[in-house]
């Protein structure tokens, strides 16, 4: 039923970890994305995937690694992590990708790094 | 450059009472324009969009309407009920930019009753 899902739904780590957080989509959808959701609930757009192409890379440290093995999946590895990465990261998915598609965003993973 | 200016929160209202949370942007072209409401705990959610100027979204009796001329895109509700205490977000995407969404910083609502 769930149309955005991802996992883990928490995850507290140590600094200088590697962890991977999953996220698959059953719409059908063919871009996928990538939010950071800051303390202050600020949201910003880190990756997007069009059919498992890179589409848009913000200026996002080369820690943090999406992989696409298909257009329903869309994952985000973050190499040797931070305390300033902790944060909630929504992944998000849309029909395509026109500035009109309505993006549908699964619940979140708070990522908490100690 | 590209943003979104959001009135800061918390807003704090009686239940029934009248909503405005501000909205303006800054964007080239005819960007679509977005409100996402975020409930605690939990991921965002589309509320209501408009994708061409002087387009009026709705939905669960929100309203905004896309006003080119002060580039803006004021959520209201005529009569705020206690389930609606969330945390709103404006935000719009431009033609090719990868449907990337530009969001403004959240104000949070808390009804009362």
């Amino acid at each position: 039923d769930t149309a955005v899902s991802q996992t883990p739904k928490y995850l507290v780590t140590q600094m200088g970890n590697d962890k991977s957080i999953k996220c698959e989509q059953n719409l059908g959808h063919d871009t996928m994305y990538w939010y950071k959701q800051d303390s202050k609930k600020f949201l910003k757009i880190m990756f997007s995937y069009n059919n498992k192409e890179l589409i848009i890379n913000e200026t996002v440290p080369n820690r943090f690694s999406p992989k696409s093995p298909d257009k329903a999946h869309l994952n985000l590895h973050i190499n040797s992590l931070e305390l300033g990465d902790s944060a909630v990261y929504f992944c998000a998915s849309s029909r395509g990708q026109g500035a009109v598609e309505t993006q549908y965003f699964g619940p979140g993973t708070r990522l908490l790094v100690l | 450059g590209d943003s979104v200016t959001q009135m800061e929160g918390p807003v704090t209202l009686s239940e029934e009472a009248f909503l405005t949370i501000n909205c303006t942007y800054t964007a080239t072209g005819y960007p679509s324009l977005f409100w996402y409401v975020q409930y605690p705990g939990e991921g965002l959610q589309l509320l209501l969009k408009a994708t061409k100027a002087d387009d009026k979204g709705s939905n669960k009796g929100f309203e905004a309407t896309y006003r080119k001329e002060t580039t803006s895109f004021h959520l209201e509700k005529g009569s705020v009920q206690v389930s609606d205490s969330a945390v709103y977000f404006c935000a719009w995407a431009s033609t090719g930019g990868g449907n990337k969404l530009t969001f403004g910083t959240g104000t949070q609502l808390k009804v009362e009753l």
